[in-house]
């Protein structure tokens, strides 16, 4: 079965540090992708990756980079958290072709910011 | 930018009743992804549909696409306490082959 481990479940942070979110998976996905989940909004991309050192932005990357150094690590970066990135966190992987593969998905983060 | 709405956002069934959701896109789709969310959970993929006019089974769920690859539904017979959650759709953009979501259908079963 696949495993998505996200690095912590809940996480609570002040407005303007730097936030590390930490993916891996253990299925030699090519294809990683970053979630955020909002109620109403339903599930929005922001950075996804389909090869080591690879990313591509996804419909709201703004406040948002990525880092896959390795291919079973996927890293969220928040630069300068801010309140309005209060959210709901998801984390995927899939194989390849990404476009017609399903995700498979961590448990999430719920990242609150002060 | 491609959207796909996904309808009803809420809906409330008393257990046994059946229960609805459907996906529509403006344009033409490649193929459909279902996946559903538990409260306090994980989206978790169901089916993924890819054929005009698809029908495919999942025990008391059923997985419709449209005839003309626009649409899609899924449809939980007799629904009973175990199907509350949030299904969601997922198509993938003919512009950017990205997996779009639609906002999710959230099922409440009163016992």
């Amino acid at each position: 079965d696949v495993k998505v481990t996200q690095s912590s479940r809940y996480l609570v942070k002040r407005t303007g540090e730097k936030v590390f979110l930490e993916c891996v998976q253990d299925m030699d996905h090519e294809n990683m992708f970053w979630y955020r989940q909002d109620p109403g909004l339903g599930l929005r991309l922001i950075y996804f990756s389909y090869d080591v050192k690879m990313k591509e932005k996804g419909d709201i990357p703004e406040g948002y980079s990525v880092s896959r150094e390795k291919k079973e690590r996927f890293s969220l970066i928040l630069e300068s958290a801010s309140t309005n990135q209060t959210s709901m966190y998801l984390c995927a992987s899939s194989p390849a072709p990404y476009h017609n593969s399903p995700l498979h998905f961590g448990n999430g983060t719920r990242l609150t910011v002060t | 930018g491609q959207q796909v709405m996904q309808i009803p956002q809420y809906q409330h069934v008393q257990e046994g009743e059946d229960f609805t959701t459907y996906c529509n896109s403006s344009t033409t789709l490649s193929n459909i992804q279902w996946y559903k969310q538990r409260p306090g959970g994980h989206p978790v993929f169901l089916i993924q549909l890819v054929k005009s006019g698809e029908v495919k089974k999942q025990k008391r769920l059923t997985f419709q696409f449209g005839e003309a690859k626009k649409n899609s539904s899924l449809h939980i017979t007799a629904t009973q306490t175990t199907d509350v959650g949030t299904y969601f759709c997922a198509v993938t953009s003919s512009n950017t082959g990205k997996l779009i979501f639609g906002q999710g259908t959230t099922l409440q079963v009163k016992p």
